[in-house]
Parts: C-alpha cells; sequence; structure tokens
C-alpha cells in the first residue's frame, strides 16, 4: 500500500513560483509513475504531466509546458511540481497520485495552492 | 489531445435503483495490440481525492463493491450503479490513459433523488 503525503497549502503572488513535494512511503518508488492533477475550486479534474522516478523522465501537458517542472528524488522517494509565473488561474488544489499503466491507484491529499496579490 | 465528455452532467436516483454515466472519448482508446481500453473511472467525494473504481474500462479495482460495473469499448463507455447507496453520491469522471495528455472527462454529479 502506497502512501503520499504532499506539503502544505501556499499563498503566492502573481508572477512567482511554487513548488509541491509528494513524499512516497510503501511499494517501490521507482516502480511507478507520478502524475499530477490540479483541481481548480468548483471545477474538474486536469493532467499535467507526470514522471518515471526509475527513468527521471516526466512528460507535460502541452497547457504547461514551459511554466512545470516534474522531478523526483529516488533517494528520499519524493517527487516535486514546481509552477512558475503564476496568476490567478492557478488557485487550485493540486494532487499527486502514483499510477501504474496509467491508472492511478493512490492519491495523495491534496495542497491547496491559493495566488492572489 | 483526445477529449472526453460525459453525459448527463448530473443525475439523481432514488437508493436502490440503478445510476449510468456515458463517457465518450474523441478518438479510439483501444489499443490495438493488447485489445485494451486505456479508460478509468474514478469517484470523488468533497474534500476528498479522487479514488480509482475502475481500469481497462471493466476492472473493478479491489476492494470496489460488485455494484459498480464499467463497460464499452473504443470511444464509447459506460459506468453503472446497479444499486445506488446513501455512500455513493459523488462526482464520477472518467480518464483516458491512452495518450498524453492524460485527460479527465467534466465529471458527473450523482445525488439521491
Amino acid at each position: 500500500q502506497v502512501q503520499l503525503v504532499q506539503s502544505g497549502a501556499e499563498v503566492k503572488k502573481p508572477g512567482s513560483s511554487v513548488k509541491v513535494s509528494c513524499k512516497a512511503s510503501g511499494g517501490t518508488f521507482s516502480s511507478y509513475t507520478i502524475s499530477w492533477v490540479r483541481q481548480a475550486p468548483g471545477q474538474g479534474l486536469e493532467w499535467m504531466g507526470r514522471i518515471i522516478p526509475i527513468l527521471g523522465i516526466a512528460n507535460y501537458a502541452q497547457k504547461f509546458q514551459g511554466r512545470v517542472t516534474i522531478t523526483a528524488d529516488k533517494s528520499t522517494s519524493t517527487a516535486y511540481m514546481e509552477l512558475s509565473s503564476l496568476r490567478s488561474e492557478d488557485t487550485a488544489v493540486y494532487y499527486c497520485a502514483s499510477c501504474s499503466s496509467g491508472s492511478c491507484y493512490f492519491w495523495g491529499q491534496g495542497t491547496l495552492v491559493t495566488v492572489s496579490s | 489531445d483526445i477529449v472526453m465528455t460525459q453525459s448527463p452532467d448530473s443525475l439523481a436516483v432514488s437508493l436502490g435503483e440503478r445510476a449510468t454515466i456515458n463517457c465518450k472519448s474523441s478518438q479510439s482508446v483501444l489499443y490495438s495490440s493488447n485489445n485494451k481500453n486505456y479508460l478509468a473511472w474514478y469517484q470523488q467525494k468533497p474534500g476528498q481525492p479522487p479514488k480509482l473504481l475502475i481500469y481497462w474500462a471493466s476492472t473493478r479495482e479491489s476492494g470496489v463493491p460488485d455494484r459498480f460495473s464499467g463497460s464499452g469499448s473504443g470511444t464509447d463507455f459506460t459506468l453503472t450503479i446497479s444499486s445506488l447507496q446513501a455512500e455513493d453520491v459523488a462526482v464520477y469522471y472518467c480518464q483516458q490513459y491512452y495518450s498524453t495528455p492524460e485527460s479527465f472527462g467534466p465529471g458527473t454529479k450523482v445525488d439521491i433523488k
């Protein structure tokens, strides 16, 4: 059973960056992918990208290309999602999830990122 | 990019009755080499992360009650709750993982009538 624990809520100014962490325990960190999904208030789920920790290779949704960086530290079983040039529309709950063959079996508790001047 | 649509946007069903949610992809998510549909269903309750219910379009995740079932192939899929329980009140999302970006449908809200 994989458990994912995310970092705490953040309040950021427009134009700044945020880095959210996702620490995994249980299971083998490198044996699955980590996806990042966000959910704006009252809205649906939006896939941002994923990383294969064993390879260190990340894929991103075109919408976030150039603004998002997903990394993984195998030594600490922690994945990170950094989003730059923040705007108010980036206010959302950000989730990490551990996925195998595309299906995401375990999810973090979510991190609320609020972008406000 | 594959666009996912769902219908209806919301539905209200009496306790013990059947709930049916439809999901359509803009292109096939059936991978011919292994004959698998790269389609999952998630349940999300307020204030909680999504929970995986169904993967490969019809395989129930361990621990998910058997009143939940998934069907369909290619571009058209259905999630059925055979006998709605109070704890099934939630928003349900389909997601394709055939290609990146791994897009979600807009969600269907299920309530008790």
